[in-house]
């Protein structure tokens, strides 16, 4: 049921983008993504909901495709700010629960 | 708010010991995970809760973990008798129920590292 990240680790330079997905096996009600940094706890980023509503509050953009039971997160001209372990978490229906994917670690070097 | 407060930050304790994890959601927060975190098996959820209902705990590893949730402002988990194997940093999340879906952010807790020797 935990929903599966790729790539688990990605090195970029600064100014580089890349690209974070998040898949899974059943149906998605809504896409959680968060931001971990060595630590400290996940922080939120974003929210996609099932039927395209999207609601975040940073420069960082994600899709989310109900067909394909898949989310992306994009992350354009990578500051070293951006560094830090990026978590999928899914809900399969309205319920509560929320399950998270193993995690992908992004290093932004200068 | 102070936003999601968790204690101890920090816990040795000798295998075998009970140990108590403590948490305080944000308030008026109606749902309250807890997390387990550890490198190999990464962010695990153990239980949560709904109006300090547990309403899974479908990730507790053993029965010697328990949680409870006796009001709105309170959570613990116990584990009971400790074991090396459970060392790791346990969270605490909260996170409302709005709009008819739970499409609002979880806001977790600093954590509990926890360490078993």
């Amino acid at each position: 049921q935990q929903p599966v990240q790729s790539p688990q680790a990605v090195i970029l330079r600064e100014g580089e983008d890349a690209v974070i997905n998040c898949s899974s096996s059943k149906a998605l009600y809504s896409v959680h993504w968060y931001r971990q940094k060595h630590g400290e706890a996940p922080v939120f980023l974003m929210i996609l909901l099932k039927g395209g509503e999207q609601k975040g509050h940073e420069k960082i953009s994600a899709s989310f495709n109900e067909k394909k039971q898949q989310s992306s997160l994009y992350l354009t001209a990578s500051q070293l700010s951006y560094s830090g372990t990026y978590f999928c978490g899914t809900f399969y229906n309205q319920g509560g629960k929320l399950i998270f994917g193993q995690g992908t670690e992004l290093s932004v070097k200068p | 708010d102070a936003g999601v407060i968790q204690s101890p930050r920090h816990e040795v304790t000798e295998m075998g010991q009970e140990v108590t994890l403590r948490c305080k959601p944000i308030s008026g927060h109606d749902y309250l995970f807890w997390y387990r975190q550890t490198m190999m098996r990464g962010l695990e959820l153990l239980i949560y809760f709904n109006n300090n209902v547990p309403i899974d705990d479908s990730g507790m590893p053993e029965d010697r973990f328990s949680a409870k949730m006796p009001n709105a402002s309170f959570s613990t988990l116990k584990i009971q008798p400790s074991e090396p194997r459970d060392s790791a940093v346990y969270f605490c999340a909260s996170s409302l129920y709005s709009r008819g879906a739970l499409n609002t952010e979880a806001f977790f807790g600093q954590g509990t590292r926890l360490t078993v020797v």
